[in-house]
């Protein structure tokens, strides 16, 4: 199994341009995030679904949307780049039943910096 | 105040040293808690998690919530240098939403 699989893994931006990034999982996991890495500040949420057709917003979701129109897949997209939006990207997800569905299997990141 | 704060190190020990790894979060009505690991440029994974108060051990690892005083701790035994990584707390009350401790970074040194 794949897992969870992101892609690109680098990517560097020009303020002002809009890119999606790619997040998708084999797992049949009704749930996925999108979280962003920054040194010194942890795993912040920008967005999360809970279902095909279902998300909301996270702590962190200004100049970012997302869709979820199928289970595997929940791109990110941002609008109009900044570079406060330099940072690492992490798509998560998990299943919906059971204690598991609290532990997350995470991809291996975006790297994505906006010069 | 974050609700979930993690000693923030960095940790230095030598090989065989027993780790303690701790967060304390402020939201009483937290009742799952995970602890993951995370490699230099890689994703985190899920290392472990528990429900409530008590202990649960993995192998070398064990991790206690003491919800009395709103803290979790992640204990490992024998660490060896391929223990080296970051590990970050987090709590899970919702699906789809957990929040994270900023992480501790350990070095075990061979």
């Amino acid at each position: 199994n794949a897992g969870v699989t992101q892609t690109p893994k680098f990517q560097v931006l020009k303020t002002g341009q809009s890119m999606t990034l790619q997040c998708a999982q084999d797992m049949n996991h009704e749930y996925m995030s999108w979280y962003r890495q920054d040194p010194g500040m942890g795993l912040r949420l920008i967005h999360y679904s809970v279902g095909a057709g279902i998300t909301d917003q996270g702590e962190v979701p200004n100049g970012y949307n997302v869709s979820r129109s199928t289970t595997e897949d929940f791109p990110l997209r941002l609008l109009s780049a900044a570079p406060s939006q330099t940072s690492v990207y992490f798509c998560a997800s998990s299943p919906a039943t059971g204690l598991a569905n609290y532990g997350y299997t995470f991809g291996s990141g975006t790297r994505l910096t906006v010069v | 105040q974050k609700e979930v704060e993690q000693d923030p190190g960095p940790l230095s020990v030598p090989e065989g040293a027993i780790v303690s790894l701790n967060c304390t979060y402020s939201n009483s009505a937290f009742q799952y808690f995970m602890w993951y690991r995370q490699y230099s440029r890689k994703g985190p994974e899920l290392l472990m998690y528990t429900y409530s108060s008590g202990n649960k051990e993995d192998g070398r690892f064990t991790a206690q919530v003491d919800k009395s005083s709103k803290y979790i701790s992640l204990f490992i035994r024998d660490s060896q240098p391929s223990d080296s990584a970051t590990y970050l707390c987090a709590w899970g009350p919702e699906a789809g939403k957990s929040t994270f401790g900023d992480g501790t970074t350990l070095t075990v040194k061979p």
